[in-house]
């Protein structure tokens, strides 16, 4: 059984703050590493699929680590804004068929 | 990318019946999946929506409760069957090109069941 966890399981930051989650994987058989954002009532959005050991990934001031020999990634949001207000989801890929295990997700708020 | 629309975006249902959750994607996409998300826990997979053929159920899933059409390679249908409470949830599906690239998802289906 694959066991993708995500921690904080919340965070709760003020507008500007900066912060970061983290997301913990298998090490082995790993194929890819996914991260969404999941606003309620929206489609989750992508921000990253990330594949090698060391990929770093930036998506204006979101930003994304990768550690495959360990199974880590974390997960950067710089400044943040209200509009960050939303569930961060990672998700990891086996390749067995493009299936994705899911965490738990990481809820943040982001209060002026 | 892939736009992913789901009908209906929530239902209220009693026990014992079921529902059927549509799902269309606006380009064509190599796999489809369905997942859900009950209260509280992480997205699971429930199956892959094969074309033209059965969809493959993850372990704790199966066809008779969760039966599931893909008649081409944009539309998959999810039916939730003979309902109960435990079944209330978030469900989702979603369609990727290729391994290793982005999987899209649709808005999701709330669901509760009464």
């Amino acid at each position: 059984i694959l066991n993708v966890e995500q921690s904080p399981q919340s965070l709760h930051v003020q507008e500007g703050d900066s912060t970061n989650f983290t997301c913990s994987f298998p090490s082995s058989n790993f194929y890819a590493l996914h991260w969404y954002r999941w606003e309620t009532a929206k489609s989750p959005e992508a921000l990253f699929v990330m594949t090698l050991n060391g990929d770093e990934k930036k998506k204006g001031r979101i930003s994304a680590t990768l550690n495959t020999k360990e199974g880590y990634s974390y997960l950067y949001i710089k400044g943040s804004q209200p509009e960050d207000s939303a569930t961060y989801l990672c998700a990891f890929n086996t390749g067995t068929a493009s299936k994705l295990t899911f965490g738990t997700g990481t809820r943040l708020q982001v209060t002026l | 990318s892939a736009v992913i629309s789901q009908k209906p975006s929530r239902d209220i249902c009693q026990r014992g019946t079921s529902l059927t959750i549509q799902c269309q994607v606006d380009s064509q996409v190599t796999m489809m999946f369905w997942y859900r998300q009950q209260p509280g826990q992480s997205l699971t997979l429930i199956a892959t929506a094969n074309q033209g053929s059965e969809a493959t159920y993850e372990s704790g899933f199966v066809i008779d409760k969760f039966p599931i059409s893909r008649p081409n390679l944009t539309f998959s249908t999810l039916t939730v069957s003979n309902m109960s409470p435990e079944d209330s949830s978030i469900y989702l599906c979603s369609g990727t090109g290729q391994l290793k690239e982005t999987q899209y998802f649709g808005p999701g289906t709330r669901l509760l069941v009464l």
